[in-house]
Order: structure tokens, then sequence, then C-alpha cells
């Protein structure tokens, strides 16, 4: 059954703390990505990698970092220094990082920040 | 830019009838069109995509309508059903890899 897993649906942190937030494939697809939704908006991009140990920033990466060193895993730590943290985050990926193609989305954490 | 605001643009239609989500997208390099469902507290799901070379494609119950000249997506959902409840999202895409999100339209369906 493949598909995009993210973990955990829920996840509560008291401010100043780091937090990851989990995101595996097994779609064999190249390029992952990081999305943030905020009630009432659309995606936006924070961090995105078209192949391993390689990442750019998106359009709202101050405050998170990622890594790359697996093709099927691209974790997104949310650092203190982001001062909205609490949002949903969506993680997706697609078959290849270069030309336009479908992304597949995860199922999403909800990440709350008191 | 970015969307400002809480709320959603929202259509609201009968049960059975036809729906019209209308997008707006702000490159004209983009090649390539995506539409997406959204439910409540979910991942968003895949409906249709288009590329820049066609002006219309057919899926089941769904149809998307490309203006290049005016930069408008339309998404047309037949005999519209209370599942279909959910918010659209449109994105576009250049050869980049990156997709680029509108701020999505609710739909709800009224049985």
């Amino acid at each position: 059954d493949g598909g995009i897993t993210q973990s955990p649906k829920y996840l509560f942190r008291k401010e100043g703390q780091n937090v990851t937030l989990s995101c595996e494939q097994n779609l064999n697809h190249d390029a992952m990505y990081w999305y943030r939704q905020d009630p009432g908006q659309g995606l936006r991009l924070i961090y995105y990698s078209q192949i391993v140990n390689d990442f750019q920033k998106g359009d709202i990466a101050e405050g998170y970092s990622v890594s790359r060193e697996k093709k099927e895993s691209f974790p997104l730590t949310v650092t203190s220094a982001q001062k909205n943290p609490t949002a949903f985050y969506l993680c997706a990926s697609s078959i290849r990082g270069e030309g336009s193609y479908e992304q597949y989305f995860g199922p999403g954490t909800r990440l709350t920040v008191t | 830019g970015e969307s400002v605001g809480l709320h959603l643009p929202t259509l609201s239609v009968q049960e059975g009838d036809n729906s019209i989500i209308n997008c707006a997208y702000s490159n004209s390099a983009s090649d390539y069109f995506i539409w997406y469902k959204q439910e409540s507290g979910k991942g968003p799901q895949f409906i249709i995509d288009i590329r820049s070379n066609m002006d219309k494609r057919q899926g089941q119950r769904v149809t998307v309508l490309l203006n290049k000249t005016v930069k408008h997506l339309s998404l047309q959902i037949a005999a519209t059903q209370p599942g279909d409840s959910a918010v659209y999202f449109c994105a576009e895409g250049n050869q980049g890899g990156k997709l680029i999100f509108g701020q999505g339209t609710e739909l709800s369906v009224k049985p």
C-alpha cells in the first residue's frame, strides 16, 4: 500500500522547544515538499528537496530546518525561532523535482504550541 | 500575494446541480495546472490536471477549462453530491518543479 505517512497527527509543544515532524514515502519519488497551512488560507511552501542530500528554501523557510538523508524520508524541524508555529503541516512528494508533476500529499500534522 | 483574512470564498449549491469553481493564476509561464480537493483535517487529494497545450480536460464528473489569454482556470463538477463538500484549491506549476497554490474555495452542497 503505497503512500505518504506523517506522524503524529496531532502534536503539542511548549513555546521555546524544537519539534520534529516526520514524513515518509514509499512511492520511490525523488522530490519531497513541506507546506504550512493556516486557517482559511492556501498552502505555503516551507522547504523542498528535489533529490537526496539536497534541499532548497521555499517561501517561508525562516524558523524551520530540514534534512534529506534518505530518499523516503524528509523530516521537518520547527525551531524556537519560528514566531507562529501553530499550524497544519503538510508533506508531499512528486515523481521528479524538475518539470511539472502531481504532488501527492500526506494526511498532515496539526502542531499546537502554547 | 498572500491571502489576508480567515474567510475563504464560498460556493453553495443544491445537490444535483452543477458547480463551477474559478481560479485566476498569476504566472503566464506556468505550464501545468492542477485541482485538489481538501476535506477538513485531511491532506489535499488530486482531482484533475491539465497542461498548457490543452484548453479542456475531462474526468469522471469533473472538467477543467484553461483560458491562457486571461490566465483563468475553472473546475466544473457535474451533478454535485454532498460528498463533494470540501475546499478546492487550484495550483500552477512550471519546469522548476514547484506548485503555487491559490487561496481555495469552499464548496457547500445543500441536500
